[in-house]
C-alpha cells in the first residue's frame, strides 16, 4: 500500500524556515517524479514544486522561487522542502504527493498534509 | 503560466441527476506528438487529501465509478457525474500538466446536494 506522511510543520515567525519532509513506503520511491501541492485555510489548491526521479530537475512555482528548495532522499525513501524567508501567505496545509507514473504529470497518491502557519 | 478557470464556482444538483463541471485552459494543453490532453480532475472532500479521478482528460483512475467521465480537448474540459450521489459531494479540481511545470490548478468546484 502506498504511503505518504508529512511531517514538520507548525508555528513559525514570519521571516523564519522550515523543512517539511515526507516519507515515503510502499512503492519504489526512485522510480517516481515527486511533488508538493499546498492548500491555503479554506482555499483551493496550489501547485508549489516538483522533483525528478533522481533530483537532477527541480521546478518552482514563481511565489516561492529562492525562498523554497525540493529535495529528496532514494536512499531514505524521503522527500523534503525546506522553507526559508516564510511569509503570512505562505500559511497552508503542504501536501507530499507522488507523480503518476501512467498519468503524464497527474498526481495520483497523497499525504494527509502537515499545516504550516507564518504568524507573529 | 497557463491559467486554468472552472465554471461554475459552486454546483447544486438533485440526487440522481447530471452533475457538470467546466474547466478552460489559457493555451492549448494538447500535445500534439501523442494527442494527449495533459488535464487531470481531482476530488477532495472535506479533511481528506485530493483523490486523483480522470488523467489525460478521459481516462478514469481505478477504482474510480463508472458514472464519472472526462471529456473535452484543447482548452475546453468537462467532468460529468452522470447520476449524483451522496457521496460525491466534494469539490473537485482540474488541474494541467502540459510541458514544464508550474502545473496549476483550476480554483475548485464545489458541489453540493439540491
Amino acid at each position: 500500500e502506498v504511503q505518504l506522511v508529512e511531517s514538520g510543520g507548525g508555528l513559525v515567525q514570519p521571516g523564519g524556515s522550515l523543512r517539511l519532509s515526507c516519507a515515503a513506503s510502499g512503492f519504489t520511491f526512485s522510480s517516481y517524479w515527486m511533488t508538493w501541492v499546498r492548500q491555503a485555510p479554506g482555499k483551493g489548491l496550489e501547485w508549489v514544486a516538483n522533483i525528478k526521479k533522481d533530483g537532477s530537475q527541480k521546478y518552482y512555482v514563481d511565489s516561492v522561487k529562492g525562498r523554497f528548495t525540493i529535495s529528496r532522499d532514494n536512499a531514505k525513501n524521503s522527500l523534503y522542502l525546506q522553507m526559508n524567508s516564510l511569509r503570512a501567505e505562505d500559511t497552508a496545509v503542504y501536501y507530499c504527493a507522488r507523480v503518476s507514473s501512467s498519468g503524464g504529470g497527474s498526481v495520483d497518491y497523497w499525504g494527509q498534509g502537515t499545516l504550516v502557519t507564518v504568524s507573529s | 503560466d497557463i491559467v486554468m478557470t472552472q465554471s461554475p464556482d459552486s454546483l447544486a444538483v438533485s440526487l440522481g441527476e447530471r452533475a457538470t463541471i467546466n474547466c478552460k485552459s489559457s493555451q492549448s494543453v494538447l500535445y500534439s506528438s501523442n494527442n494527449k490532453n495533459y488535464l487531470a480532475w481531482y476530488q477532495q472532500k472535506p479533511g481528506q487529501p485530493p483523490k486523483l479521478l480522470i488523467y489525460w482528460a478521459s481516462t478514469r483512475e481505478s477504482g474510480v465509478p463508472d458514472r464519472f467521465s472526462g471529456s473535452g480537448s484543447g482548452t475546453d474540459f468537462t467532468l460529468t457525474i452522470s447520476s449524483l450521489q451522496a457521496e460525491d459531494v466534494a469539490v473537485y479540481y482540474c488541474q494541467q500538466y502540459y510541458n514544464t511545470p508550474p502545473h496549476t490548478f483550476g480554483q475548485g468546484t464545489k458541489l453540493e446536494i439540491k
